[in-house]
């Protein structure tokens, strides 16, 4: 079993819509929880990152933490085509810039 | 604040022979990470330096090695290429405060081809 699992997808949905994206993962000793947007031949960008257990909102996006379930969400309201992307989870057990364990992604198309 | 480059972007290389690839972090960055994103595997950690050390190694061969400068600028080797080696090598920098709020930021990668 792998440390991080996240369905691939792809995940096809119409403008406007409210996108769910998940990970779960195994290792209880994650404290740190990040999800990163990944564009075509483009390196991953930071769009939220959470300490332990709890909600943090920006914008259009939402990440959630639910360590007894060990399972993290991403929840973009009012999605639009410019959010079509790879969208990868990662955590790591220490904070900062130690290593992270990320998930496989899951390729989003959000169609006008 | 420009961001982290990678060169080349692109390199095509045969079997058996090395690879050199560079990162130049963010300004005042003296953290860097590797990684290797393949579809199979998706994104798996190398290594990453602080101050011209390593500091953490991931489950990679030796056959991959790194190193950092003075200036934090870093390179990562890659010796005797197989087939397996072709994928997306992104570099990471972060600043490495107390507080773990600085967390990493990716560069747009060099994409490895091996023939």
């Amino acid at each position: 079993q792998k440390e991080v699992e996240q369905d691939p997808g792809p995940l096809s949905v119409p403008e406007g819509a409210i996108v769910s994206l998940n990970c779960t993962y195994s290792n209880s000793a994650f404290q740190y929880f990040m999800w990163y947007r990944q564009y075509s031949r483009k390196g991953p960008e930071l769009l939220m990152y959470t300490y332990s257990s709890g909600n943090k909102e920006d914008g259009r996006f939402t990440a959630q933490v639910d360590k007894s379930s060990k399972y993290i969400s991403l929840f973009i309201r009012d999605s639009q085509p410019s959010d079509s992307a790879t969208y990868l989870c990662a955590m790591s057990p220490s904070g900062g810039n130690t290593p992270l364990v990320f998930g496989k992604g899951t390729r989003l198309s959000v169609i006008a | 604040k420009a961001g982290v480059t990678q060169t080349p972007r692109y390199l095509i290389k045969t079997r058996g022979q090395q690879v050199t690839l560079s990162c130049s972090p963010i300004s005042g960055h003296r953290s860097v990470s590797w990684y290797q994103q393949t579809p199979g595997q998706g994104l798996q950690f190398l290594f990453e330096y602080f101050s011209e050390t390593q500091r953490n190694k991931g489950n990679f061969p030796g056959r991959f090695s790194g190193r950092q400068f003075s200036n934090s600028r870093s390179e990562m080797n890659v010796s005797t290429l197989e087939l397996g080696d072709s994928a997306l090598y992104l570099c990471a920098s972060s600043s490495r405060l107390t507080t773990w709020e600085e967390t990493q930021y990716f560069g747009p990668g060099t994409r490895l081809l091996v023939l």
